[in-house]
């Protein structure tokens, strides 16, 4: 059973500091997402990471694969309050997404 | 281009009632998916279909639970006989092709309360 983890599941960080959420997954996949979620929201989109080495950035976000590490990173730069959201990682296992238990961001001034 | 569009956005309903939840992909979206969120959790899978299949139900309670989504309409996944942990909002997704060639959009949820 393929199981993905999220770490920190919570995080406070200051305006302007820099900071990485981590997603771990146990099985195979080349396929990895990114979503945010506001407060009593929908998920918005963020990333899709389709290959080995696959880098996005958009804005103060930067996500990042490595399917042999089975490790994706979500990278946070000058952290604005804007960014307080819970963001997921979702992994594609036969043509479903399975989600992480995401992690609630706090960004304070 | 609207949205995934789920109805209702709240329904409140007292054990042993039914709860029906519908989603209406985005136009020229053939998969749907269900998933649920307990409150402070991730999302759960809970079903993948296409029209009038159901491809994996894998996620679902075997009692109570069913999903279906037909030629013409929208998907409807009903939970009979609705128990206090049933309590959660379930957001619908949709997707043009498999995801793995695509991304998936979700709607903005339907939030259950069972007193």
């Amino acid at each position: 059973e393929l199981k993905v983890e999220q770490n920190p599941l919570f995080l406070s960080m200051q305006e302007g500091k820099n900071y990485t959420i981590y997603c771990n997954y146990s099985t195979t996949s080349d396929r990895l997402y990114w979503y945010r979620q506001d407060p009593g929201k929908s998920l918005e989109s963020l990333f899709v990471l389709l290959s080995n080495g696959a880098v996005k950035q958009e804005g103060r976000l930067m996500a990042s694969l490595d399917t042999k590490a089975r490790l994706s990173t979500l990278h946070i730069t000058a952290a604005v309050h804007d960014l307080s959201a819970t963001y997921f990682c979702a992994v594609l296992m036969a043509d479903k997404l399975i989600f992480g238990t995401g992690t609630r961001l706090q960004v304070f001034p | 281009n609207a949205g995934v569009m789920q109805n209702p956005r709240h329904l409140v309903r007292r054990r042993g009632q039914e709860a029906r939840l519908r989603c209406s992909p985005m136009k020229g979206h053939s998969h749907v998916y269900w998933y649920r969120q307990l409150p402070e959790e991730g999302l759960k899978f809970m079903v993948y279909l296409q029209k009038e299949n159901i491809i994996d139900e894998s996620g679902m309670p075997k009692e109570r639970f069913s999903a279906e989504f037909p030629k013409e309409g929208p998907s409807i996944l009903r939970i009979q006989q609705v128990v206090r942990g049933d309590s959660a909002a379930y957001f619908c997704a949709s997707s043009r092709l498999v995801p793995n060639t695509g991304e998936l959009f979700f709607g903005e949820g339907s939030r259950l309360t069972v007193l």
